[in-house]
């Protein structure tokens, strides 16, 4: 049973540019979140999407924004890329079933540097 | 507002002595609470979470937490400690399935 899947793993910018991440998620998970961790602090929410609409952001700029497909699938964009931008971005994905919640899976991340 | 308060960024402890890594939470609402794993490189594994069963939580390698509510607390502890459990660790709270409020983090360091 596949997990989270995030590509690509490694990605290096120039400010200014823009790039796009992407996000499988785990087989029976139809809702995906974006999370932003800052070398040395915990993640931070970005936004979180379902039946391919933003549901709810955090304290992000509009740069950042995001697309789910029908398959549950989401990509995350960053436009205009700022040297703070530079974090490993974290996709989850979660579902309701007959148990109720089933909390997020987390992939490994996709590290981005900014330069 | 929730929040969410780790005590500790670094902890070491010595091969076979007792975990003990906190975490104190801020909610108006009862919260779901988690402890994740992360190791270098690497995304975040879930070790437990709580959602307002057993207080005793009880999780994967050995780990557990106990909610307190008196306390607003939810520490994570492991009896013997590992080499393997060298790593950084994260608790989380939510009140919904919307997002997670992350602590700081804490390095947990297994000294030989």
């Amino acid at each position: 049973d596949a997990g989270v899947t995030q590509s690509p793993t490694h990605l290096i910018k120039t400010r200014g540019q823009q790039v796009t991440l992407r996000c499988s998620p785990k087989s029976g998970h139809d809702t995906v979140s974006w999370y932003q961790q800052a070398l040395g602090q915990g993640p931070q929410f970005i936004f979180q999407y379902y039946e391919e609409e933003e549901r709810q952001r955090g304290n992000f700029p509009d740069r950042f924004s995001g697309h789910q497909f029908p398959n549950y699938s989401s990509e995350l964009n960053v436009n205009a890329l700022l040297l703070g931008d530079s974090a490993l971005y974290l996709c989850a994905s979660s579902s309701w079933d007959r148990e109720g919640w089933s909390g997020y899976t987390f992939g490994s991340g996709t590290r981005l540097t900014v330069v | 507002a929730q929040s969410v308060t780790q005590l500790g960024s670094h902890v070491s402890v010595s091969e076979g002595a007792l975990v003990l890594l906190r975490c104190n939470y801020s909610s108006s609402v009862p919260p779901y609470l988690f402890w994740y794993v992360q190791y270098p490189n690497q995304g975040l594994q879930l070790l437990l979470k709580y959602t307002s069963a057993a207080t005793l939580v009880k999780g994967i390698n050995g780990f557990e937490a106990e909610f307190k509510k008196s306390e607003t607390s939810f520490h994570l502890t492991k009896p013997s400690a590992h080499m393997s459990d060298a790593a950084e660790y994260f608790c989380a709270a939510t009140s919904g399935t919307y997002k997670y409020i992350f602590g700081t983090g804490t390095r947990l360091k297994v000294l030989a």
